[in-house]
């Protein structure tokens, strides 16, 4: 029940957009995002709750369509410290699953000059 | 605020060893969670406690255990090592288990088994 990221990797020039996506097969209650630089501990993002509430980073937004269980990532004007590896996290709506964050296999980012 | 903490932060053992990683949760969280992190794959979910009782395993042999103390700071124990134990473990504390509490992780302990 890992959810699955696409795409797997993106090279961006500086000041470019990106659009992240991670989609699940079951019904979610959040999903949290967070980026992973090289030898690092992976940071938190954002964090999205069933019902349209977000919490998060202020340059960087995201959406979540809980009917079906899919959730974006907005990068917009990129700049070179936003690469990394970025991980979708969710959260199952039901069951014992409730609380614990299963996640995708992430995204690289790679930003250049 | 000191953030989590984990020790050991490297550690090299023999298959069939027992392994013991440790992790301090920041001051305040009551949750505890336990990542497998293979390199260039996301971090895979081992265990969670909250208030010291198991709320979660994932998908992993009865040869992984944890348990959660009374200062909320947590123990991974991990039996008849093998090869493919091999990873950075991340250990991740939270104010309360999912919803709007976001994970802190800690640097990980890189686990290498020969």
């Amino acid at each position: 029940q890992q959810p699955v990221q696409s795409p797997q990797a993106v090279i961006l020039r500086e000041g470019e957009d990106a659009v992240i996506n991670c989609s699940s097969s079951k019904a979610l209650y959040s999903v949290h995002w967070y980026r992973q630089k090289h030898g690092e501990a992976p940071v938190f993002l954002m964090i999205l709750l069933k019902g349209g509430e977000q919490k998060g980073h202020d340059k960087i937004s995201a959406s979540f369509n809980e009917k079906k269980q899919q959730s974006s990532l907005y990068l917009t004007a990129s700049q070179l410290s936003y690469s990394g590896t970025y991980f979708c996290g969710t959260e199952g709506a039901y069951g014992g699953s409730q609380g614990n964050l299963i996640f995708g296999k992430g995204t690289k980012l790679s930003v250049k000059p | 605020d000191a953030g989590v903490t984990q020790s050991p932060t490297h550690l090299i053992k023999t298959r069939g060893q027992h392994v013991t990683l440790r992790c301090s949760p920041i001051s305040g969280h009551k949750s505890v969670s336990w990542y497998q992190q293979v390199l260039g794959q996301g971090p895979q979910f081992i265990f969670q406690y909250y208030e010291k009782e198991e709320r979660g395993r994932g998908n992993f042999p009865d040869r992984f255990s944890a348990r959660q103390f009374p200062n909320y700071s947590s123990e991974l124990n991990v039996n008849a090592l093998l090869l493919g134990d091999s990873a950075l473990y991340l250990c991740a504390s939270s104010l309360v288990p999912g919803g709007w509490s976001p994970l802190h992780f800690g640097n990980g302990t890189r686990l290498t088994v020969t």
